[in-house]
């Protein structure tokens, strides 16, 4: 089936460098898509989204790209903090999807050492 | 406002209990959701509702029931627990917007369960 998945499992960053985790999907015709953010023992928390009539869109030290050309989404976190550590998710929702319910990729472990 | 509320937030099983786990969010949403998330696989949908009286199968249905007999609660239940439905569950919501736009879904804090 098709399915939303990320490039790498874990990153870790030093500090105040800018993080990018990447995230590739197989639906070209998802018309929307989320970055959650989760730490440990937490449920998943809404960082930013993007519709498919936009190539990017930023946020507070967050910026989401979206290339549909060769269906990539990434998110980019500006002079990143140790509390920028968690699990990042990035979520489809293809068209005609029951419930228009998010499809979830793996997820990437974020590092951050001071 | 409390958002999404999930109870229990911990529970021990045997093999074959039953159990329900409760869903409550207080945002007048239409739509609600249960997904597990394991190690390793991310979060899978297991069932939805779109609304009031509904339910439909996700992903990973095999072994759950679910009901919504009213627009702010959403059920999910196990009647014969088995160790490969040792998890964390989390339950979510999202508005209806008409079909025009979607939006993000908000999660509750989940619930761990531990079939032995």
């Amino acid at each position: 089936g098709e399915s939303v998945g990320l490039h790498l499992p874990t990153l870790s960053v030093q500090e105040g460098d800018n993080s990018i985790i990447n995230c590739a999907y197989s639906n070209s015709a998802s018309d929307y898509f989320i970055w959650y953010k989760q730490e440990s023992g937490k449920g998943p928390q809404f960082i930013i989204d993007i519709r498919s009539n936009m190539d990017k869109r930023q946020g507070q030290r967050v910026t989401v790209l979206l290339n549909k050309t060769v269906k990539h989404l990434s998110l980019q976190i500006a002079a990143t903090q140790p509390g920028d550590s968690a699990v990042y998710f990035c979520a489809e929702t293809p068209p005609n999807q029951a419930g228009t319910a998010l499809i979830f990729g793996k997820g990437t472990t974020l590092s951050v050492s001071s | 406002n409390a958002g999404v509320t999930q109870t229990p937030k911990f529970r021990v099983l045997k093999t074959g209990q039953s159990m329900t786990l409760l869903c409550a969010q207080d945002m007048n949403h239409e739509y609600m959701y249960w997904y597990r998330q394991d190690p390793g696989m991310g979060l899978r949908l297991i069932h939805y509702s779109v609304g009031e009286g509904t339910t439909a199968k996700g992903e990973v249905p095999d072994g759950y029931n679910v009901s919504r007999l009213k627009k702010q609660n959403f059920l999910l239940g196990l009647e014969s627990a088995a160790p490969s439905q040792t998890s964390v569950y989390f339950c979510a919501s999202r508005p209806w917007t008409g079909g025009l736009f979607n939006t993000e879904a908000f999660f509750g804090q989940g619930t761990r369960l531990t079939v032995v």
